[in-house]
């Protein structure tokens, strides 16, 4: 079973439309997450950290499940700028693993 | 800032040879890791340094890989020699004692 495991996609939609992606992962020790957004042939960028209590930076909304040990990222009112691949990460006795990513096009 | 440095962009070389990859980490960072990404695996830690010490290199695939940190503002991802299957982008990010991981550019490798 890999340690962080995401839906693919890819997720098509329109612009203004709200889409969430999921994410899970295995080690119930991990100890920080993270939401990561690599454009097409760019490195990985941090987006957002996610907390326990949930938070949210503007458009974004990230939120953590440990007893589910499931994380999710929300994205309100989509932009064609937001078409990318999201990365959840976590963060394993300082070491960031990856999941393989979603990828989220937002078309006119 | 001028942010991770990545040499060389891309690479095309011929199976059996030797490739160097090199890393120059942001400065005052102590942490330095090297990722590879493919399409089928994602990205995957081969490596990481912390304050120029190899802490965790159960990531690299095999003894044909070596990596080496000799001092705090550079590293190197040594393949040899090169297989077709090595054919990835290669990711090196530092980070500073807290977390907040920046990547470089990363370098594009195809063998033939």
């Amino acid at each position: 079973r890999k340690e962080v495991e995401q839906d693919p996609g890819p997720f098509n939609v329109p612009e203004g439309a709200t889409v969430a992606f999921n994410c899970t992962y295995s080690n119930s020790a991990s100890q920080s997450f993270f939401w990561y957004r690599q454009d097409c042939r760019k490195e990985p960028k941090l987006l957002m950290s996610v907390y326990s209590s949930g938070n949210e930076d503007g458009r974004f909304t990230a939120q953590l499940n440990r007893a589910s040990q499931y994380i999710s990222l929300l994205i309100r009112d989509s932009k064609l700028s937001d078409s990318a691949t999201y990365l959840c990460v976590v963060n394993n006795a300082d070491k960031l693993i990856f999941g393989t990513g979603t990828r989220l096009q937002v078309f006119p | 800032d001028a942010g991770v440095i990545q040499s060389p962009r891309h690479e095309v070389t011929e199976m059996g040879q030797e490739v160097t990859l090199r890393c120059k980490p942001i400065s005052g960072h102590n942490s330095l890791f090297w990722y590879r990404q493919t399409m089928m695996r994602g990205l995957e830690l081969l490596i990481y340094f912390n304050n120029n010490v190899p802490i965790d290199d159960s990531g690299m695939p095999e003894d044909r890989f070596s990596a080496k940190m000799p001092n705090a503002s550079f590293s190197t991802l040594k393949i040899q020699p090169s297989e077709p299957r090595d054919s990835a982008v290669y990711f090196c990010a530092s980070s500073p004692r807290d977390y907040g991981y920046t990547f470089g550019s990363g370098t594009r490798l195809t063998v033939v």
